[in-house]
């Protein structure tokens, strides 16, 4: 199976700083990388698909890049509608895998 | 607009069957494959497996295999998960999900299976 491995596993920001998490697989998925938000009692929410693209009705501050097994989500411009849990998902290979979270707090 | 609507929250003594259902409305069921994928307590998100919803082809997680079954009903827009032999590490939402390519771009709202003696 592939291996998702985020960090950081928290972070604490302030609203409007430029926030980062990376993802790395355990081989090459090519571009097959989601992520995911993932609020309190909430089913998650796609937010970036295919490595970069990004969902329908999705802030354009969220950016998603990298390739291969290295992988990076930022927000630009943190706002506090952004608290939440977020998952890298693979699918280059069954079975999907997520990664373990990082949950983002307001600082 | 795509909903996806699961049965809700069970109680289950440990060795007991859970049956969760998704309703899916809003797009053609039958073209589309659904997942189901769950969250045990503080852990990440696991993929179980995956029926498509036209043909009713399945596919499992190798840990689940004996004790996990997907079916669907196409008249109705439903799928099932249902999982067996239930132990303390079964307590966990469950989630079905959509699939467009790769990604999950609908999920149900989620159901909390409690397995407890």
């Amino acid at each position: 199976d592939i291996q998702m491995t985020q960090s950081p596993s928290s972070l604490s920001a302030s609203v409007g700083d430029r926030v980062t998490i990376t993802c790395q697989a355990s081989q090459d998925i090519s571009n097959s990388l989601n992520w995911y938000q993932q609020k309190p009692g909430k089913a998650p929410k796609l937010m970036i698909y295919d490595k970069s693209k990004l969902e329908s009705g999705v802030p354009s501050r969220f950016r998603g890049s990298g390739s291969g097994t290295d992988f990076t989500f930022t927000i630009n411009g943190l706002q506090p509608e952004d608290i939440a849990t977020y998952y890298c998902q693979q699918w280059d290979d069954l079975p999907w895998t997520f990664g373990q979270g990082t949950k983002l707090e307001i600082k | 607009q795509v909903q996806l609507v699961q049965s809700g929250a069970e109680v289950k003594k440990p060795g007991a069957s859970v049956k969760v259902s998704c309703r899916a409305s809003g797009y053609t069921f039958s073209n589309s494959a659904m997942h189901w994928v769950r969250q045990a307590p503080g852990q990440r998100l696991e993929w179980m497996g995956w029926i498509n919803a036209g043909g009713g082809y399945t596919r499992y997680l190798e840990k689940f295999q004996g004790r996990v079954s997907f079916t669907r009903d196409t008249s109705a827009n439903v799928v099932y998960m249902e999982l067996s032999s239930l132990t303390s590490e079964d307590t966990a939402v469950y989630y079905c999900a959509k699939v467009r390519g790769g990604a999950y771009d609908h999920w149900g709202q989620g159901t909390l299976v409690t397995v407890s003696s």
